[in-house]
């Protein structure tokens, strides 16, 4: 199952809302996770399930969909969310990650 | 609770490496465990899982390492093992092993191990 995020590249303001895009080549259901990356830090799990939050993880994040069409969006975007966005499946083998969405500062 | 990889480092074209995940905080053989990695400049690349003690530790592994790569555990040291034979330029990457929350995600990361292989 391949995933194919976009945009590959967005560009935004602190305080602004952006929405990040995941499709999927076959249904892969709810089974969806974002990533937030950092250079030369782990991945950080924001939303399991396609649309529940990680626990610790600020309400600002959200996630939607179901079966090929997901989105993350951030609100009021903070300095801190300036990083790299990741999706992944768990239906069935490979596991995959969308190619990512680097989120800049304007 | 966290996990800490190890034993990366410079290994030569045609060798092996064996990393190490030690878990602490929870009981790594109740969970199913994954090892990933990122190549410079690339995307994360899911390398291979190790099922839970109660699925007898089963595996599967991406395509790109098959035949190479072997994942096992240590319930006495808590740990999970990454063995990877005959590695090659492309197999340079940051190692990270992680936890699967049960939910189709994993959401507890190692803070990675880097491995270069070159001669």
């Amino acid at each position: 199952i391949q995933l194919t995020q976009s945009p590959s590249f967005l560009s935004a303001s602190v305080g602004e809302t952006v929405t990040v895009t995941c499709r999927a080549s076959q249904a892969v259901n709810n089974y969806l996770g974002w990533y937030q990356k950092k250079a030369g830090k782990a991945p950080e799990l924001l939303i399991y399930a396609a649309s529940t939050l990680q626990s610790g993880v600020p309400s600002r994040f959200s996630g939607s969909g179901f079966g090929t069409e997901f989105t993350l969006t951030i609100t009021n975007l903070q300095p801190g969310d300036f990083a790299t966005y990741y999706c992944q499946h768990l239906k069935g083998y490979p596991i995959t990650f969308g190619q990512g969405t680097r989120l800049e500062i304007k | 609770v966290q996990l800490v990889e190890s034993g990366g480092g410079l290994v030569q074209p045609g060798g092996s490496l064996r990393l190490t995940c030690s878990a602490s905080g929870f009981t790594s053989i109740d969970h199913y465990m994954d090892w990933f990695r990122q190549a410079p400049g690339k995307g994360l690349e899911w390398v291979g899982r190790s099922r839970n003690k109660g699925e007898r530790y089963s595996t599967e592994y991406a395509a790109s390492v098959n035949g190479r790569v072997s994942i096992s555990r240590d319930e006495y040291k808590n740990s999970l093992y990454l063995l990877m034979k005959n590695v090659q330029a492309e197999d340079t990457a940051v190692y990270y092993c992680a936890k699967d929350n049960s939910h189709w995600a994993f959401d507890i990361w190692g803070q990675g191990t880097l491995v270069t292989v070159s001669s």
